[in-house]
């Protein structure tokens, strides 16, 4: 069984400062680790994906994500937010066999501040 | 990238009608589509594995009665919500798989803009 937890559901930055939104995943075989942005009333966006090619991932409007096997872990950082990044997060891992339907975590709303 | 549509956007239904939402992927073929319920401020939950040509695969606790998915194209399903009650009202977003190029497993899922159910 595959499982995400995200720590924070909430998470406030300045305008500027560095994001940083945790994800913990648990996998009985090598996962495949999503993360999704999603705005108000709308669908899910890729923001990057991890499939075991490089642990450093680089993602669209200025995010990545670091593969971290032996802290199972696969945080998403951008060095400076922007009042547009403000928006719902969501991490996700499949299985690298088998159906392949994404299992989410909780969320994280990420809060820009002026 | 790939372009996964729904419709409608957003739909509001007396209690005891049925909805109809479609999910297509409008330029690519999809083998496999899912779909997700969201509860307000919750994350998303897989409701069904729905497989081009054959009966879809609903998860536990998911009604199959209830929630009727067809996918009758490699570019099209459809999740039918009948006899809908309040309770049913969330927001409904299906996913597309597509292939990459070249390396069978790393597949990618295309997620659509959601489905907005309100019944009253």
């Amino acid at each position: 069984a595959q499982s995400v937890t995200q720590l924070g559901s909430h998470v406030s930055v300045s305008e500027g400062a560095l994001v940083l939104l945790r994800c913990n995943y648990s996998s009985s075989v090598p996962p495949y680790l999503f993360w999704y942005v999603q705005y108000p009333n709308q669908g899910l966006q890729l923001l990057l994906k991890y499939t075991s090619a490089a642990t450093l991932v680089k993602g669209i409007n200025g995010f990545e994500a670091e593969f971290k096997k032996s802290e199972t872990s696969f945080h998403l950082t951008k060095p400076s937010a922007h009042m547009s990044d403000a928006a719902e997060y969501f991490c996700a891992v499949s299985e690298g066999t088998g159906r392949r339907a994404l299992t989410f975590g909780s969320g994280t709303r990420l809060q820009v501040q002026p | 990238g790939a372009v996964v549509s729904q419709h409608p956007s957003r739909v509001i239904c007396k209690s005891g009608t049925s909805v109809k939402i479609e999910c297509r992927s409008l330029d690519f073929q999809a083998t496999t589509m899912f779909w997700y319920r969201q509860f307000p401020k919750k994350s998303l939950m897989l409701m069904a594995t729905s497989n081009e040509g054959s009966k879809a695969t609903y998860e536990q606790g998911v009604e199959k009665d209830k929630f009727l998915i067809n996918h009758a194209s490699l570019t099209l399903s459809t999740l039918t919500v009948t006899s809908a009650h309040p309770e049913d009202s969330s927001f409904y977003i299906c996913s597309a798989r597509a292939r990459a190029s070249g390396t069978s497993s790393q597949d990618t899922q295309y997620f659509g803009p959601g489905t907005r159910l309100t019944v009253l």
